[in-house]
């Protein structure tokens, strides 16, 4: 299947600093991305879709100040949590689909954020 | 809100087939069934889907129902690696109209020795 990957696997960072999350698409054109994220023994929260070149289309609850993205090419996109809070710890998940909606998802590993 | 019903858990011997089913009585006709599965701390993995014919793959094999109210995965010979959340998922509309997977709780399947 299609690879997907994010960096950086994890991250520890101050309360008050913002943090950088990168999802790549490495062997294909993601029209759309997905940005997720995940509380302990939780299931997947759907947080924004972004597709190339476009604004990101966030879901209802999900600051979009706090949680800015970008989609910047085929191949990236990137999640920064700015002002970061303890609360804002959690696994951040993303995903990236070739084409239209009857494509499959390909997800990246997941990156694990402390913010102490 | 997931439009799936999943077992919350289940086991299988090492070696046997593990069988995980899945309700969506309320899937569309142009729905399609998809599974994933999420090992612990990691991102979810794509298994199989299937729109109203069974599929098969080299991971697993999909039977979906004659109605499509209901399929079951089944994972021919489990293996102690294939401990994970199984996610059963129909996609559903966003808030910006585009059709993705929402997951629900999905079933912890658990492969002992």
């Amino acid at each position: 299947g299609a690879v997907v990957s994010q960096h950086p696997s994890r991250v520890i960072c101050k309360s008050g600093t913002s943090v950088k999350i990168e999802c790549r698409s490495l062997d294909f054109q993601a029209t759309t991305m997905f940005w997720y994220r995940q509380f302990p023994k939780k299931s997947l929260m759907l947080m924004a879709t972004s597709n190339e070149g476009s604004k990101a289309t966030y879901e209802q609850g999900v600051e979009k100040d706090k949680f800015l993205i970008n989609h910047a090419s085929l191949t990236l996109s990137t999640l920064t949590v700015t002002s970061a809070h303890p609360e804002d710890s959690s696994f951040y998940i993303c995903s990236a689909r070739a084409g239209g909606s009857q494509e499959t998802q390909y997800f990246g590993p997941g990156t694990r954020l402390l913010v102490l | 809100d997931a439009k799936t019903t999943q077992p919350p858990s289940m086991d299988c011997a090492e070696g046997r087939a593990a069988n995980l089913p899945c309700n969506h009585s309320t899937i569309s006709g142009n729905e399609y069934v998809y599974w994933y599965r999420q090992i612990h701390s990691q991102g979810p993995q794509y298994i199989i889907h299937g729109l109203k014919n069974n599929e098969t793959n080299e991971m697993a094999s999909l039977i979906i129902t004659e109605d499509r109210k209901s399929s079951t995965l089944i994972l021919p010979h489990a293996t102690l690696r294939d401990t994970a959340v199984y996610y059963c998922i129909v996609r559903v509309a966003t808030s910006g109209g585009s059709y993705i997977p929402t997951f629900g709780r999905g079933t912890s399947l658990i492969v002992h020795p």
